[in-house]
């Protein structure tokens, strides 16, 4: 399987920047993707990363460094319904599966 | 364009009995994937189908779990004797091929549905 680590909690204010970092191991690395989760909703997708460097979206960015295994989101100029659970998730070569790390609570306040 | 349809969104049932949980794909997406997430867990791959075929069941537990496409209807997951430890939100994904992304995108996006949220009592 693979050990995807995220941190549990971030506190940030409006306005702010804030970065949720991922890290993974795993075999034949295929992609790392990135959900947003409200409460009680589906999983909406962000972004995929599949080679080294910066994507960027808009307000959300996204990183990826295969050899350090590792992934950041940042979320900029923060708003209120940002505030949501983060998903990392690996897709390895060959599956399909996606395996999702436990999600990072975002808290935006005022 | 509907997205993945999932239904019921709530449902509560007592140890010992049947739940079915029912996922329409979006149009055009005839791979399906189902995923658990326990509370403060992440989201677990259960199984993944295309229609009439199961291709990976290797995330779900031997027993009293079934799952299936049919060439008509939703996909449904069925668990049987249901006990409390079942109590969860199931989520089913959609694509609209299988298989792994290759190269930079595009890519076999998974798009979810709502999730049903199962209650044992």
């Amino acid at each position: 399987g693979q050990n995807i680590d995220q941190p549990t909690e971030m506190t940030a204010t409006e306005g702010a920047i804030v970065q949720i970092n991922c890290t993974y191991q795993t075999s034949g690395f295929n992609g790392l993707f990135w959900y947003q989760q409200h409460a009680g909703e589906a999983p909406t997708f962000l972004s995929y990363n599949v080679l080294d460097g910066l994507e960027e979206k808009g307000r959300f960015s996204s990183f990826l460094s295969r050899s350090k295994g590792y992934s950041y989101l940042l979320l900029k100029e923060l708003q209120m319904k940002d505030s949501a659970s983060y998903l990392c998730a690996v897709s390895v070569s060959n599956d399909y599966k996606l395996s999702f790390g436990a999600g990072t609570t975002v808290t935006v306040r005022a | 364009n509907a997205g993945v349809m999932q239904n019921p969104r709530h449902l509560v049932r007592r140890r010992g009995q049947e739940a079915r949980l029912r996922c329409s794909p979006m149009k055009g997406h005839s791979h399906v994937y189902w995923y658990r997430q326990l509370p403060e867990e992440g989201l677990k791959f259960m199984v993944y189908l295309q229609k009439e075929n199961i291709i990976d069941e290797s995330g779900m537990p031997k027993e009293r779990f079934s799952a299936e496409f049919p060439k008509e209807g939703p996909s449904i997951l069925r668990i049987q004797q249901v006990v409390r430890g079942d109590s969860a939100a199931y989520f089913c994904a959609s694509s609209q091929v299988g298989g792994s992304p290759s190269g930079r995108g595009p890519y076999n996006e998974q798009f979810f549905g709502p999730g049903t949220r199962l209650t044992v009592l």
